[in-house]
């Protein structure tokens, strides 16, 4: 499966700024995700990173407050603009490698973020 | 969309009891289903994973069974060990449609005591 490198791994940030967070794979994937994990809860889709095109948002999110990039097929950005304490969560970046009859998506480590 | 439900929320099994997570699914359509472990502080890692054209899958301890009709399926863990100790979610793909995105059910926390 594909090699996902994920910084920086934890930030504490203070209200109303940004932090980007980066995802670099190791080979080339057709599928780049980002997801928001909030303390002990489940994985929720923030955007599908899309090669070369502007970032597929799930409702409840929108670009102007998570921005994403995706210049191409082995790296991605997202930015989490404008920060409230709201936004303290785990950020994980995803990716789908199809392999044969499997898809294998894999995670990044995630990014532990603390707004303050 | 497709809606994910899990059950039980939280599991507690003796050391080498078995264990049985449930899901069950929405979209009929959906044919990949895999679930993920997640230890504390870890990102998801994948253990195991079934499509729609087969019924049960197994690797080692763990094994996986789905019933299309029903549109639910199961994980089942024999001869729990401590390390198996984690949070566990299932989720559902339709890898037939334009997105590809995965729909997570909320979670398990499994604890196994020694």
């Amino acid at each position: 499966s594909a090699v996902i490198s994920q910084k920086p791994s934890r930030d504490i940030c203070q209200r109303g700024t940004s932090l980007t967070i980066q995802c670099q794979v190791d080979s080339q994937v057709t599928m780049m995700f980002w997801y928001r994990q909030q303390p002990g809860q489940s994985l929720t889709l923030i955007a599908t990173a899309n090669q070369g095109s502007e970032a597929t948002y799930e409702s409840g999110f929108v670009i102007d407050k998570f921005p994403i990039s995706r210049p191409n097929l082995t790296f991605s950005t997202l930015t989490v603009s404008n920060m409230s304490p709201e936004d303290s969560s785990i950020y994980l970046c995803s990716v789908a490698s199809n392999r044969g009859s499997n898809y294998g998506y894999t995670f990044g480590s995630g990014t532990r973020l603390t707004v303050v | 969309g497709e809606n994910v439900e899990q059950h039980p929320s939280t599991l507690s099994v003796q050391e080498g009891d078995s264990a049985v997570i449930k899901c069950t699914y929405s979209d009929s359509a959906s044919n990949y289903f895999p679930w993920y472990k997640q230890e504390l502080g870890k990102r998801p890692q994948l253990i195991i994973d079934i499509r729609s054209n087969v019924g049960e899958k197994k690797d080692q301890r763990i094994a996986v069974t789905l019933n299309k009709t029903a549109k639910h399926f199961s994980l089942h863990i024999t001869e729990t060990q401590p390390e198996d100790s984690a949070v566990y979610f299932c989720a559902a793909l339709n890898s037939g449609g334009s997105n590809y995105k995965l729909t997570f059910g909320k979670g398990t926390l499994l604890t196994v005591n020694p």
